[in-house]
Order: structure tokens, then sequence, then C-alpha cells
């Protein structure tokens, strides 16, 4: 049983092009992480959301915590933006459950 | 813009060998994380640390492991008599009071021999 389900776990895409990953969760508290995750192993958080939408550079989350539900998406897509997208949910003692990510290659 | 640490970046080990990751948290941060991944894996939470002790720990987190703050600053993983099977990327992660967001070290890759 998956607590976060990711769709799609592999994508392509080509450079420009506009890219939503979903994510669903069926426990955790009203808040979720998106992180990123590069070829040499490190994470970077992008955004923790609690509700609506929040923006930064050419990426959008957002978040509908009725649904249990959430998008992450990137416009005008680039090479560099390859990497895995994890969505990551907290329970109440602030373990996270983790996604099982999404691999994005973005090419020229 | 504080970052959390982690050292080794990489460690290898040889079977049955003791090993400690060692992390850096932001400096007003009050809790603190382990999470281990498995190559082709997802992340998975090992243990959540505050104030001292360990707040809760996942089946994985068995009697080989154990988690102190020693200084006052670092933040460790011990991992007793090392098995294949712990050759994993460990990512430390540390969080502020009141806030979900957690932010996380770069990783040690450990791998055992």
């Amino acid at each position: 049983k998956n607590e976060v389900e990711q769709s799609p776990q592999n994508l392509t895409a080509q450079e420009g092009e506009f890219i939503t990953i979903n994510c669903s969760y069926s426990v955790g508290i009203s808040a979720l992480h998106w992180l990123q995750q590069h070829p040499g192993g490190g994470i970077v958080s992008l955004f923790m959301l609690s509700s609506g939408k929040k923006k930064h550079g050419r990426l959008i989350a957002t978040i509908n915590i009725q649904e249990k539900h959430s998008s992450l998406h990137i416009t005008a897509s680039h090479p560099r933006d390859s990497a895995v997208y994890i969505c990551a949910v907290p329970n109440t003692g602030n373990q996270f459950y983790f996604g099982t990510g999404t691999s994005l290659t973005v090419i020229p | 813009e504080p970052e959390v640490t982690q050292t080794p970046s990489h460690q290898v080990t040889q079977m049955g060998q003791e090993v400690i990751l060692r992390c850096v948290p932001i400096s007003n941060h009050l809790y603190f994380y382990w999470y281990r991944q498995i190559l082709g894996q997802k992340v998975e939470f090992l243990v959540s640390f505050y104030n001292n002790e360990i707040s809760e720990k996942s089946e994985i987190f068995d009697d080989q492991f154990s988690v102190e703050r020693p200084d006052g600053s670092n933040f460790t993983l011990k991992i007793r008599s090392t098995k294949l099977e712990d050759s994993a990327m460990y990512f430390c992660a540390t969080q502020g009071t009141g806030v979900y967001e957690q932010f996380f070290g770069p990783g040690t890759r450990l791998t055992v021999l």
C-alpha cells in the first residue's frame, strides 16, 4: 500500500514544454513538500504548501487539501530541470511519507 | 542562506564495521531526522529526534542503529555493525519550531562491501 502516489513515474519532454506532475496521498496532515533530487543524489526542497498555490520562478505547485491532491507544474521546461521530483507528506509526528518520485528528462 | 551539511559525502566500509554519519543542522532548528534511500527505491524515514531523545522511529531503525547529538551541534547516526543491505544514501533533515518545512542535507552515500 502506497500512502503517497505520484504520476507519471517517468516523463520525457522537449525543451519548452509545460510539465505537470501529480501527487495523491491518503495519509498525512495539511501540508505537503515537493522535493527535487538531482542525479548526484542531493535533495532540495522546492515547496512546502498547505493550501492554494505557490510559485517560484518557472515552478508552480498547487494543492487541494479536501481531495488530498497536489500538482507540480514546470513552465518553459529546460534541460537543467531534468531530475527526480518527489512528493512528501508529513504525518502527525512529522514523519514523512515519500512518493516514489517522477523522473523527468527534458530534451534540448 | 543557512543549510544543513553532512559528512562524509561518501563512505565505504567493510561489512561488520561501525560507521558514524554526521549532520550539522541549521542552528536554530530543534527537530532532526534521518532518512535512507536505497538505490532505485524511494526515500524512507528512519528516525526523528527532538529534545535529545528519539520521537519516532521506523521498523528499519533496529538495534543496530543509534542517534545522538553529542555536542549540541552535530547530529549523528551510528550503524553498529554494517550489513550489505545498509548500502544506501542517508539524508539528514532539520526543522524549525512551529513549521512543517524540513531542510535536507546533501546526503552521505554509504557503500558496504
